[in-house]
């Protein structure tokens, strides 16, 4: 079946810095991958998409790698602020295409 | 700007009790998804449905149901709640059966439900 980790369940880094997430997933070869931010109490917020034929994709201070080769997505924040600190989830399509399945996230904190 | 609303933020029901999670969305949207999460488990999808009258049984469906008698909502039931239905449940839209055009899921902002 199909499996995603998030292979760091927190991560804590000083401000100003690179942050790096890192998504794997095995038994699928999905068309996209999704990344979400979520705060304490709040649900997920969608932030980016990645396609299979797109290597690399971004916004803002947020870049996002997509390997199929790998099976592998890095999700990078960079300059890093204390108001990025919250759970980041990645998320694709289960095998039918209908609904998405997540990974469990990897909490970051940020410290000034 | 888009919403989807869950009638309650908090509830506490008793053992036994029949419960009720609203979700309502303003975005015109075909299809809503009800997932719990919970520590260590991520977020587990319940069900979900891409019509009126239409769902479909997610991963954990067993002692839920839905109802989708209108586009703009979508009502997940616990038939008979019990201890370890205690959980966050979250409700999802979207557009895009499968999400292809890269709008995502619009979460509400969540049930935290206690189950005593």
């Amino acid at each position: 079946s199909q499996k995603i980790e998030q292979n760091s369940e927190a991560l804590n880094i000083q401000e100003g810095k690179t942050a790096t997430l890192t998504c794997n997933y095995t038994n699928y070869s999905p068309a996209y991958l999704q990344w979400y931010r979520q705060d304490p109490g709040r649900g997920p917020v969608f932030l980016l998409l990645i396609r299979e034929n797109e290597k690399e994709k971004r916004k803002e201070r947020l870049k996002v790698t997509f390997d199929t080769t790998l099976k592998q997505s890095l999700f990078h924040i960079t300059a890093s602020q204390p108001a990025d600190s919250a759970t980041y989830l990645c998320a694709l399509a289960n095998q039918a295409g209908t609904a998405l399945i997540f990974g469990k996230g990897t909490t970051l904190s940020v410290s000034s | 700007d888009v919403k989807v609303t869950q009638s309650s933020r908090y509830l506490v029901k008793r053992t036994g009790e029949k419960v009720f999670l609203e979700c309502v969305q303003d975005m015109d949207h075909e299809n809503m998804f009800w997932y719990r999460q919970d520590p260590g488990l991520g977020l587990r999808l319940i069900y979900f449905s891409y019509d009126v009258k239409m769902k479909e049984k997610g991963d954990i469906p067993e002692g839920y149901s839905v109802s989708r008698e209108k586009k703009e909502r979508f009502s997940l039931i616990l038939e008979s709640a019990s201890t370890n239905q205690t959980s966050m449940y979250l409700c999802a839209s979207s557009f895009d059966r499968v999400t292809s055009l890269g709008r995502g899921y619009t979460f509400g902002s969540g049930t935290r439900l206690t189950v005593v």
